[in-house]
């Protein structure tokens, strides 16, 4: 069956360090990939997406990286910022942003001081 | 902007009884999706609406869970009777087509 999935439930990450939360996927039919961080009390937001056909994509702090062959998805935070706290999901669909989004479960991202 | 608004945000019911949750999506996206969120997991869709048309309800348990969105704005999801595995974080999204989906804050039932 479909399925996303991440590796580690916690991470914990020195203030100002580079943070880089991972995901396995195993539906090599997905076609769109999608980072979301939810802070507590609140919904998913969106933080940056990539498709099947790209391997990096960078936004502000963010980059996301897609491996294919090892059906492997990525978020490096830069420069980490308590601000960055929060549980992280990768998430998949296999065609348009606003078609069926399946989510893994989700990694919490701890900032130390 | 306004967001997406939901109500109540937080919802204490008895095991049997009858619930709604009410979503306003944002002005002018004409998707509108209810998902459900246990603790530590990520959402899992339960309905999506195309303006009044149920697009996908194929996860909604239809036994107890109702939805709908009459005039393709606002949208209410029932559940009757309420169930203690029912507990759970109900969130509401919107789009425009074929854009990313924007969650509003949820609405947090505790069935007891």
């Amino acid at each position: 069956g479909e399925s996303v999935g991440l590796h580690l439930p916690t991470l914990s990450v020195q203030e100002g360090d580079n943070s880089i939360i991972n995901c396995a996927y195993s539906n090599s039919a997905s076609d769109y990939f999608i980072w979301y961080k939810q802070e507590s009390g609140k919904g998913p937001q969106f933080i940056i997406d990539i498709r099947s056909n790209m391997d990096k994509r960078q936004g502000q702090r963010v980059t996301v990286l897609l491996n294919k062959t090892v059906k492997h998805l990525s978020l490096q935070i830069a420069a980490t910022q308590p601000g960055d706290s929060a549980v992280y999901f990768c998430a998949e669909n296999k065609g348009n942003r606003d078609d069926k989004i399946i989510f893994g479960k989700g990694t919490r991202l701890h900032i130390l001081p | 902007e306004a967001g997406v608004v939901q109500s109540p945000r937080y919802k204490i019911i008895e095991k049997k009884q009858p619930v709604a949750f009410w979503c306003n999506p944002i002005s002018g996206h004409n998707t509108l999706y209810w998902y459900l969120q246990n603790l530590g997991q990520g959402p899992e869709l339960l309905i999506r609406y195309e303006n009044e048309e149920a697009v996908d309800d194929s996860q909604l348990p239809k036994d107890r869970f109702s939805a709908e969105r009459l005039k393709g704005v606002d949208s209410t999801l029932k559940i009757q009777p309420a169930e203690l595995g029912d507990s759970a974080v109900y969130l509401c999204a919107s789009s425009v087509r074929g854009g990313e989906q924007f969650f509003g804050p949820g609405t947090r039932l505790t069935v007891l």
